[in-house]
């Protein structure tokens, strides 16, 4: 099965900041990824489509870069919404679409 | 607009049963696969399985393969979650989503609100 380890687990930040969060994929995804964000208490929510395509309605502070291996989710200048646990997931394996363990960020 | 409402969670023993349900609307429900997800209190996201827009093909997660199906009916907009054989681990919020698919990438573009299945004696 493919693993999907993001980095950092937990990450504090300020309004205005701007922060990027990694993912890695443990064999290459060409670009079958995508990230959600998700709040206490709360569904998840698609962010970015393809790697970094984003999903219709979602700020276009957030966006989303990489291929093969490695990729970046970027918050151009955070909002004190954004403040959630994101979350990275491969679907390039047709047989199970994992995902990252979760990146929490507090201010 | 996409609503998906979860039904059918609850307090189960270890070892029993549960049918889970997701009621969808505002979209020809046919056309899309579905997927369900679940989280562990307090853990991360864990896919679980995935179902054809026919419901033909059905895709499964190890930790529940043989133990869990997936199915659907196209005529009522309903997708279902059987669970069979529960075990303490399967405690979990269940979600199902709608698989969207755009030039061959899956993403899971709209999600229900979740529910709570225990497994506890």
């Amino acid at each position: 099965d493919i693993q999907m380890t993001q980095s950092p687990s937990s990450l504090s930040a300020s309004v205005g900041d701007r922060v990027t969060i990694t993912c890695r994929a443990s064999q290459s995804i060409r670009n079958f990824l995508n990230w959600y964000q998700q709040k206490p208490g709360r569904a998840p929510k698609l962010l970015i489509f393809a790697a970094s395509s984003l999903q219709s309605g979602v700020p276009s502070r957030f966006s989303g870069s990489g291929s093969g291996t490695d990729f970046h989710l970027t918050i151009s200048s955070l909002q004190p919404e954004d403040f959630a646990t994101y979350y990275c997931q491969q679907s390039y394996s047709p047989l199970t679409y994992t995902f990252g363990q979760g990146t929490k960020l507090e201010i | 607009e996409v609503q998906l409402l979860e039904s059918g969670g609850g307090l189960v023993q270890p070892g029993g049963s549960l049918r889970l349900s997701c009621a969808a609307s505002g979209f020809a429900f046919s056309n899309y696969a579905m997927s369900w997800v679940r989280q562990a209190p307090g853990k991360g996201l864990e896919w679980v399985s995935d179902i054809s827009g026919s419901g033909s093909d059905a895709l499964y997660a190890n930790s529940v393969k043989g133990r869990f199906t997936i199915s659907r009916d196209n005529s009522k907009s309903t997708l279902f979650l059987q669970m069979n054989g529960l075990r303490a681990e399967d405690t979990a919020i269940y979600y199902c989503a709608r698989d969207s698919l755009y030039r061959g990438y899956v993403s899971l573009d709209s999600w229900g609100q979740g529910t709570l299945v225990t497994v506890s004696s």
